[in-house]
């Protein structure tokens, strides 16, 4: 059971917008930043979305990051196959002292 | 080229221990945290421990608190990971990434991850 909740999968066809949630608590999200990691199958995760809405160099802006509270939520518009990956939400737990992550929810593009 | 390169992992038995290391090139390594996150197969992200730019602070998570270490050397630029009393439910791809501020405990994201090393924990 993930600190962080997220749906387990999400789907859309080509070319339309997704959005994965992540929610959390007062200790994690509600008070610190989140970031969003994409793992492509058999890869490394890679950094996405950092400070719940700030993009690092080389990310297309189709990748876009919210907050509000204790939730947080990534959108991902013109969707194509090579998106098809698991995302995770991660942030710090100020109660647990401890780095959280999200389950994962992967995106099957249809 | 920013780059994370982990080793030492492999097949241990049970209550072994193993340790693994990170090389780091391509940035300042030690104005940096870093960490350790694993990944069991088929399973998510699990963070397993953080180590500030110098060393003052350090983090684990409860499930391998008291039999992980986690250290860094700046002049080598490497992390490192000494895991004692090996249990199998610590098999796992494991992890180094790059921390974006100087305290793990700062959630600003890990910008930079390896390619993971490989621990099989069986008898």
């Amino acid at each position: 059971q993930s600190v962080l909740t997220q749906p387990p999968s999400v789907s859309a066809a080509p070319g339309q917008k997704v959005t994965v949630s992540c929610s959390g608590s007062t200790s994690n999200i509600g008070n610190n930043f989140v970031s969003w990691y994409q793992q492509l199958p058999g890869t490394a995760p890679k950094l996405l979305i950092y400070e719940n809405d700030k993009r690092p160099s080389g990310i297309p802006d189709r990748f876009s990051g919210s907050k509000s509270g204790t939730s947080a939520t990534l959108a991902i518009t013109g969707l194509h196959t090579g998106d098809e990956a698991d995302y995770y939400c991660g942030t710090w737990d100020s109660s647990l002292s401890s780095w959280v992550f999200g389950g994962g929810t992967k995106l099957t593009v249809l | 080229e920013v780059r994370l390169v982990e080793s030492g992992g492999g097949l241990v038995q049970p209550g072994r221990s193993l340790r693994l290391s990170c090389a780091a090139s391509g940035f300042t390594f030690g104005e940096f945290a870093m960490y350790w996150v694993r990944q069991a197969p088929g399973k998510g992200l699990e963070w397993v421990s953080g180590i500030s730019w110098k060393s003052d602070t350090l983090g684990y998570a409860d499930s391998v608190k008291g039999r992980f270490t986690i250290s860094r050397d700046n002049a080598r630029n490497s992390l490192y990971l000494q895991m004692n009393s090996l249990r199998a439910e610590d098999t796992a791809l494991y992890y180094c990434a790059k921390h974006r501020g100087l305290d793990f405990r700062e959630s600003y994201g890990m910008d930079v991850w390896g390619q993971g090393t490989t621990v099989t924990v069986s008898s």
